[in-house]
């Protein structure tokens, strides 16, 4: 049972075009949604996050969208650029002890 | 301050050996938590300690043992490896004040059963 789904495996697009992840979940009970960033060799790094009952955050350029009613988020990043290539992960989380749910992760590549 | 260490960073064993992979955090928080990555798959959660002396199982448990030695430190063990423990482990660890679950890993340790 896949909570948190990444169905895009990968992703292409231009140098300072807009880049969209997307991501659906199944879990209500997510208090919080997550992104996190992946390097080749290197721990995953925290990118930004969003409540659950916010429907929108935004932290220079990359944004989160929440959609509840759907299950769905998705992190737009503007405007995309080479070092923003990287292993996407979508993160659910909620209740006690910080548990958190990985999707599979998008790989996204912006080229120069 | 080096935030999340883990040692070693690779490792190669045969089917049987055990060994235990070591986690050590630098800054003061009171959870600690095992993941491992398979090839094209999210990270699963093995084992959790909430506070120094207290463990519980996650996802995927089976097959693992851990400690939680002191504040700082959190043991990850294979007792007898198996070639479907080949993966990479990250340890992780969360600000204990943190409204977002956010968590900072380390950088991972490579290891291979053969």
């Amino acid at each position: 049972d896949q909570q948190v789904k990444q169905n895009s495996p990968s992703l292409s697009v231009q140098e300072g075009r807009i880049s969209i992840l997307n991501c659906d979940y199944t879990n209500s009970m997510f208090d919080y949604f997550l992104w996190y960033k992946k390097y080749p060799a290197e721990g995953p790094t925290f990118l930004i996050s969003i409540s659950s009952i916010k429907d929108k955050n935004e932290d220079g350029r990359f944004t989160v969208f929440l959609n509840k009613s759907a299950k769905h988020l998705s992190l737009h990043i503007v405007p995309s650029q080479p070092g923003d290539s990287a292993v996407y992960f979508c993160v659910g989380s909620g209740g006690s002890n910080y548990k958190l749910t990985f999707g599979k992760g998008t790989l996204l590549t912006v080229n120069p | 301050n080096a935030g999340v260490t883990q040692t070693p960073k690779f490792q190669v064993l045969k089917t049987g050996q055990s060994m235990t992979l070591q986690c050590a955090q630098d800054m003061n928080h009171n959870s600690m938590y095992w993941y491992r990555q398979d090839p094209g798959m999210g990270l699963r959660l093995i084992y959790y300690s909430a506070s120094e002396g207290t463990t519980d199982k996650g996802e995927v448990p089976n097959g693992y043992n851990v400690s939680r030695l002191n504040k700082r430190e959190f043991s990850l063990r294979l007792e007898s490896a198996a070639p479907s423990q080949t993966s990479v482990y990250f340890c992780a660890s969360p600000p204990d004040s943190g409204s977002s679950y956010e968590q900072y890993f380390g950088p991972g340790t490579r290891l291979t059963v053969t």
